[in-house]
């Protein structure tokens, strides 16, 4: 499974744009990008996952650069309900989820 | 519809103590995952049934801990001889398959194990 890197904590002001960086360097074609988040005291939550394109749903988007070395989450208009900690995470076939520290998002009113 | 459930949501136990904790996943979800998560990290994997068996255990960190799911439905994670070190919230999740790739995983709230 790919290792990620990602910042510890990021801070956004409420109804703006949030784009959340993931490095996976050592990411391999068969290797889907997945992103969870955990809001306080409950358990991860999937947020979206990909592949090679760019994927929309209802909660972000996921921008996955073209050598797949990089993806960005894009939460469109941050609300104080998106406050969690947000994690990338690669993952190939039949295997279990490999979680880092994630990103803490402070949302500011 | 009812999402994944964990029971009990706390347990308070003394060092030495045997503990069951119990997931109840989704419905027809085949694959379950036991996670477990120390304050300030993210969830480590314990251990993953598809089915009723245990396809995956190589995070369970002793012979302490053991996990079954006799019927490929509940499963129950146990602790014998309870540490401190193994005071962390305790994940289940489940997934329709074992389909790392593109199977989106399903958590529950947690239970909470505290060992005094």
């Amino acid at each position: 499974d790919a290792k990620t890197t990602q910042p510890n904590s990021m801070e956004s002001n409420e109804e703006e744009p949030v784009h959340l960086p993931c490095n996976h360097s050592t990411i391999s074609g068969t290797d889907y990008i997945h992103w969870y988040r955990q809001l306080p005291s409950q358990g991860p939550e999937y947020v979206i996952h990909g592949l090679t394109s760019n994927v929309n749903n209802r909660m972000a988007s996921l921008a996955i650069a073209e050598d797949r070395k990089s993806s960005t989450l894009i939460l469109h208009r941050a609300t104080l309900r998106d406050a969690a900690v947000y994690y990338c995470i690669g993952n190939s076939g039949n295997t279990p989820l490999v979680f880092g520290k994630g990103t803490r998002l402070s949302v500011i009113a | 519809g009812a999402g994944v459930s964990q029971t009990p949501s706390n347990k308070v136990t003394e060092k030495g103590k045997y503990v069951e904790l119990r997931c109840d996943p989704i419905s027809g979800h085949t694959a379950l995952y036991w996670y477990r998560q120390s304050l300030g990290q993210g969830p480590e994997f314990l251990i993953y049934f598809q089915g009723t068996g245990a396809a995956d255990d190589s995070g369970l960190p002793n012979d302490r801990f053991f996990a079954v799911r006799p019927e490929g439905s509940v499963s129950t994670l146990k602790i014998q001889r309870t540490e401190r070190g193994d005071s962390a919230v305790y994940l289940c999740a489940s997934s329709l398959t074992a389909s790392g790739n593109t199977d989106t995983q399903y958590f529950g709230p947690g239970t909470r194990l505290t060992v005094l």
